[in-house]
């Protein structure tokens, strides 16, 4: 099974500012990656696709990037309501697979 | 608006089985997609377990061999989680999710909380 490593494990931000979440995968994968927030007590939520494609209803602030291994989500500029764990999920390998996530919390 | 909901026990003894349904409405489980069970951990680490497809037919992660089993009521638009010889191991909260041509979930349950326990 393909491993998507996220780091870090926790991130502290305050509102406003640019924060950055990386996956690495074991293997390539193209852009076969997605990404996902989990706000507490909600189910996930899907932010990107395709490692850079924008998902109806997300706000702006969230982007994507990244090829191959190496992947990255970002929010522009935090709000409180972004508050929430980030996974990434790999489609290029079967079986499918997740990340153990990463948690963001205000400063 | 496409909506999943997930309904179970809540707690099972070790060595039974348990059984989940999610109930889809807004969407035919037999138009398109195929439809997913996955699960979080306590912890957090999240799983994908299997799915039934469109058409009926199953995959199912080859980590949980030969104790899982996928199945669905067309009538009602359900589908179910069947997972035997449970333990304390698979205590975890079971979404059932949309996957959208076995690349992305796009559409999830609120998820059930399921505890293996005596």
């Amino acid at each position: 099974d393909i491993l998507l490593t996220q780091s870090p494990a926790i991130l502290s931000v305050s509102p406003g500012e640019r924060v950055s979440f990386s996956c690495r995968a074991s293997q390539s994968i193209g852009t076969s990656i997605h990404w996902y927030q989990q706000r507490t007590n909600g189910s996930p939520r899907l932010l990107i696709k395709y490692a850079s494609e924008s998902i109806s209803g997300i706000p702006s602030r969230f982007s994507g990037s990244g090829s191959g291994t190496d992947f990255t989500l970002s929010i522009n500029s935090v709000e409180s309501e972004d508050i929430a764990d980030y996974y990434c999920q790999q489609s290029n390998s079967w079986p499918t697979t997740f990340g153990a996530g990463t948690k963001l919390e205000l400063k | 608006d496409v909506q999943l909901q997930e309904s179970g026990p809540g707690l099972v003894k070790p060595s039974q089985s348990l059984s989940l349904t999610c109930t889809v409405t807004g969407y035919s489980i037999t138009s398109d997609y195929a439809w997913n069970w996955i699960r979080q951990f306590p912890g957090n680490k999240l799983e994908w377990m299997g799915y039934i497809s469109y058409s009926g037919s199953t995959s199912y992660n080859p980590s949980l061999k030969s104790r899982i089993s996928i199945t669905r009521d067309t009538s009602k638009n359900q589908f179910f989680l069947q997972l035997n010889s449970v333990t304390t191991e698979d205590t975890a909260t079971y979404y059932c999710a949309r996957f959208y041509y076995g690349y992305y979930f796009d559409y999830w349950g609120q998820g059930t909380t399921l505890t293996v326990s005596s």
